[in-house]
């Protein structure tokens, strides 16, 4: 069964950097995932792209403080620099054929 | 650019139907899957299923199955999410976002701005 897991809460100091964590379950560790971000009271974002080998391709104007790495069934959002706007409910995404399926989300706290 | 517009909230009562819509801008129609999400309050995403308009041709979640129905209108680019049978535990946001899929690969790349449900007798 395809199923992404994420921790469900991060923080990290004003201007420093997180890196945040989505886990592919057994035998979907080749898997390419999505990132999205959900501000406060807003509906989510596209983020970007995430391949199994760690290149990403990101949204149309998203941040270069963004950037997405991968380590087996490990996929990685790291944010650098980060700001108070950064503060969100980020979370990955994947697809197979006819079912998408989305991690808890991480809430990120920005000190 | 791409837009995607929803429906205003609904107030329905156990048990009703609600059918709550999107309307996209920006590309052709047919050339992108359209698909609804839900969030409890509180809560993280959950996907409840896709359309193909193009085709008309749906995927469901498991969850969803048997209450859920996605249809379009091609003329309008307008996508509908009928969700029947509702309980309280059907309160909610409902976000419509629009996928490209290209090489395999599927990216719900534009959100709408939400749509909320409350479900209250």
């Amino acid at each position: 069964q395809l199923v992404l897991t994420q921790s469900p809460s991060a923080s990290a100091s004003l201007g420093a950097s997180v890196k945040l964590t989505c886990t592919l379950s057994s035998g979907h560790s080749l898997y390419a995932i999505a990132w999205h971000q959900q501000r406060p009271e807003k509906g989510p974002r596209y983020l970007m792209k995430l391949n199994s080998d760690g290149s990403h391709t990101k949204g149309d104007g998203i941040p270069d403080r963004f950037s997405g790495s991968s380590s087996g069934a490990e996929r990685y959002l790291t944010i650098s620099s980060l700001q108070s706007e950064d503060e969100a409910d980020y979370y990955c995404q994947t697809w197979g054929t006819g079912i998408r399926v989305f991690g808890g989300g991480t809430k990120l706290t920005v000190l | 650019e791409v837009q995607v517009v929803q429906s205003g909230t609904e107030v329905k009562k156990p048990g009703a139907t609600v059918k709550i819509f999107c309307k996209v801008s920006g590309y052709t129609f047919t050339d992108r899957y359209m698909h609804w999400v839900q969030q409890a309050p509180g809560k993280g995403l959950e996907w409840m299923g896709l359309l193909d308009p193009e085709d008309g041709e749906t995927s469901y979640a498991e969850k969803f199955q048997g209450r859920v129905t996605i249809t379009a209108d091609t003329s309008t680019a307008t996508t509908y999410m009928e969700l029947s049978s509702l309980r309280s535990d059907d309160t909610a946001v409902y976000y419509c976002a629009t996928e490209g899929c290209s090489g395999g690969d599927c990216l719900l790349d534009h959100w709408g701005q939400g749509t909320l449900v409350t479900v209250s007798s």
